[in-house]
Order: C-alpha cells, then structure tokens, then sequence
C-alpha cells in the first residue's frame, strides 16, 4: 500500500531528445506527487509537483503526466541536455504538499550524451 | 541559514561504536524529515517531526536509531552500537507548513 514504483532504473538518452521516466503508486490516499532531481553529493532537490485533479503540469521543459485510473504519473523531459544528467526521483505522500511523510520511488538515472 | 545544514559532512567509525548526526533545518520551517539513502537505492524514510505533535517513528529500522528535535529547531539522529549495514548517506529535510522539501546535502556514515 505504501509502495512507489519506479522505471526505468536507468537512462540514456541523446542531447535534444525527450528522457520518460514512470511511476505507479498502490496507494489511493496518496494526493500529493512531486519529482526531485539529485547531483552527485547534493541532497535531492524539488523539481516539479502535481496534485491528482489534474492531468498534465508544465514548467519550462519538464512536464508531469497523470493518470489517477491507472495509479501512474511521468516526467518528461523535453529537448533534454547534458546538465540534466542527475538522479531523478518519485514520491507520494497524503495530505498535499502540507502532508506527511513523502514515499520515495528508486530513482532513476539519467545521462544525457552530447 | 538559507539552506538545510547537516554536519558532519562525512562520518567514519568503528562497528559498534555510537554516532551522531545533526540536522539545522531552515528557520521557520515546522516539518523536519529524516531519510536513508543507501548506495544506488531510493530514500528510505525514518523519522519525521510536525511541530509539537508525537514525531512518527514508523521508519526506524531498529532501537539502535533515535532522534530528537530541541526546541522545534536543531534534530540529532542517534545510532547506536552501529553496524555495517549502517553504513549509508543520511538525510535531512525541513518543510514550511505548505511546499515542497528541503534537503540538505547529507552525512555519509561508514561503519568499518
């Protein structure tokens, strides 16, 4: 019930081209999904976040999809570039962006060839 | 501070032996998280702590781990007779009432 799943474990992925990464989630008390970013030696950083009453969130070039029948949301990473070679992480938590504990999927490591 | 400040930045230490892990939350900030990272894996939550309320203990692995937090503020992670499976990145993460969190850049604890 508690579990955030995450796919794939890794990517690699050509400068200019779009990075998917997916997770599904058990839990349908979960109301709150963000994405966090991490460089190596930092600490994971907010990206992007969606609440469930809606379908699809945009900033910039990253982008959230949605999907509350399925249990499953994405980030996509449009026109991707090296910089955005980092760790890449899910999460779920209840309450929205006031609740608690966030669950966390595996993450997902992205590299972005030049 | 304007960030998250953990200290030490990095740990070693002897199996067995206790260690302590401090966590600055930024001012202001009620809510502060503490999580595993264990190399190449996802962040494992352990403990959190709302405001004045009863911190939620459920990740603990083990009564080896404690934590405090004084005066809604500075929180230590406390892990007795540690042992190599211990050995992880442990993070910090503070949040306003509303948003998102803010993690600090960890302390990388070796158990040998």
């Amino acid at each position: 019930q508690q579990q955030v799943k995450q796919s794939p474990q890794s990517l690699i992925v050509q400068k200019g081209g779009i990075s998917i990464i997916n997770c599904a989630y058990e839990n349908t008390a979960f109301d709150y999904f963000p994405w966090y970013q991490q460089f190596p030696g930092k600490g994971p950083a907010l990206l992007i976040a969606i609440r469930p009453d809606v379908s699809e969130k945009k900033e910039g070039r990253f982008t959230i999809s949605f999907n509350k029948s399925a249990k499953q949301f994405s980030l996509h990473i449009m026109d991707s570039q090296p910089g955005d070679s980092a760790t890449y992480f899910c999460a779920a938590s209840k309450g929205g962006n006031q609740g608690g504990k966030l669950i966390f999927g595996q993450g997902t490591e992205l590299s972005v060839k030049p | 501070g304007a960030g998250v400040s953990q200290s030490p930045s990095n740990k070693v230490t002897e199996k067995g032996k206790d260690v302590e892990l401090r966590c600055d939350p930024i001012s202001g900030h009620t809510a502060l998280y503490w999580y595993r990272q264990s190399l190449g894996q996802g962040l494992e939550f352990l403990i959190y702590f709302q405001g004045n309320s009863a911190p939620d203990k459920s990740g603990l692995p083990s009564d080896r781990f404690s934590a405090e937090r004084t005066g809604g503020s500075v929180s230590t992670l406390t892990i007795q007779r540690t042992q190599q499976e211990d050995s992880a990145v442990y993070l910090c993460a503070s949040r306003r009432r509303q948003g998102g969190y803010t993690f600090g850049s960890g302390t990388r604890l070796t158990v040998v």
